[in-house]
């Protein structure tokens, strides 16, 4: 059985950081890439950020980049979101997702999504 | 970047009747757009993958359709699980994008 399990969503105050994990397990984790969608409390879904398989290509929204770093440890079957210079528009619930297929890289289609992680950003 | 405007964004709705979101794409995005679900408190699931396959475990009741940039999600027969929040995603054109979402509510 596939499971996602996040993890590191906290309160943070404006200017912090803070780094979300994504335990996976159920599935060989090195073969697929692996995405983050956050949601604000009331809102929509935003994509965030890929990471291939490899991990040697990764991918980000334009309102993270330069803030943000996904990376992985295949060898634990971990995904990362070490997130600095927080500012309140990140508040969110942070979502790990599964894409459908081997085959993709930045674009997939989430078969399976962790339960999320919320983190807080304070002014 | 690729606008998804889904609408309506709230769809008021019985049971056993046949509801019909719809999804535009500012610009052509192929057959790579998908719908997901989501209820209150949980992640979203995975309906429908480019445009029109059903992914594992999704009743047949969920459809999906479309005709140049103008999708649908059709569920024929609500039942009383299926009333939730609807997105789209297009997964063409970096960034990939999200609809607004549809509210399909009793």
């Amino acid at each position: 059985e596939v499971q996602l399990l996040e993890s590191g969503g906290d309160l943070v105050q404006s200017g912090g950081s803070l780094r979300l994990s994504c335990a996976a397990s159920g599935f060989t984790f090195s073969n697929y890439a692996m995405t983050w969608v956050r949601q604000p409390p009331g809102k929509g879904l935003e994509w965030v950020s890929s990471i291939v398989g490899s991990g040697g290509t990764t991918y980000y929204a334009d309102s993270v980049k330069g803030r943000f770093t996904i990376s992985r440890d295949n060898s634990r079957n971990t995904l990362f979101l070490q997130m600095n210079s927080l500012g309140v528009e990140d508040t969110a619930t942070y979502y790990c997702a599964k894409h459908l297929t081997t085959v993709t890289t930045w674009g997939g289609d989430y078969d399976y999504w962790g339960q999320g992680t919320l983190v807080t950003v304070s002014s | 970047e690729t606008v998804l405007t889904q609408s309506p964004a709230t769809l008021s709705m019985s049971p056993g009747e046949r509801a019909t979101l719809s999804c535009r794409a500012s610009q052509s995005v192929r057959n790579y757009l998908g719908w997901y679900q989501q209820k209150p408190g949980q992640a979203p699931r995975l309906l429908i993958y480019e445009t029109s396959n059903r992914a594992t475990g999704i009743p047949a009741r969920f459809s999906g359709s479309a005709s140049g940039t103008d999708f649908t999600l059709t569920i024929s027969g609500l039942e009383p699980e299926d009333f939730a929040v609807y997105y789209c995603q297009q997964r063409y054109i970096l960034p990939l994008t999200f609809g607004q979402g549809t509210k399909v509510e009793i």
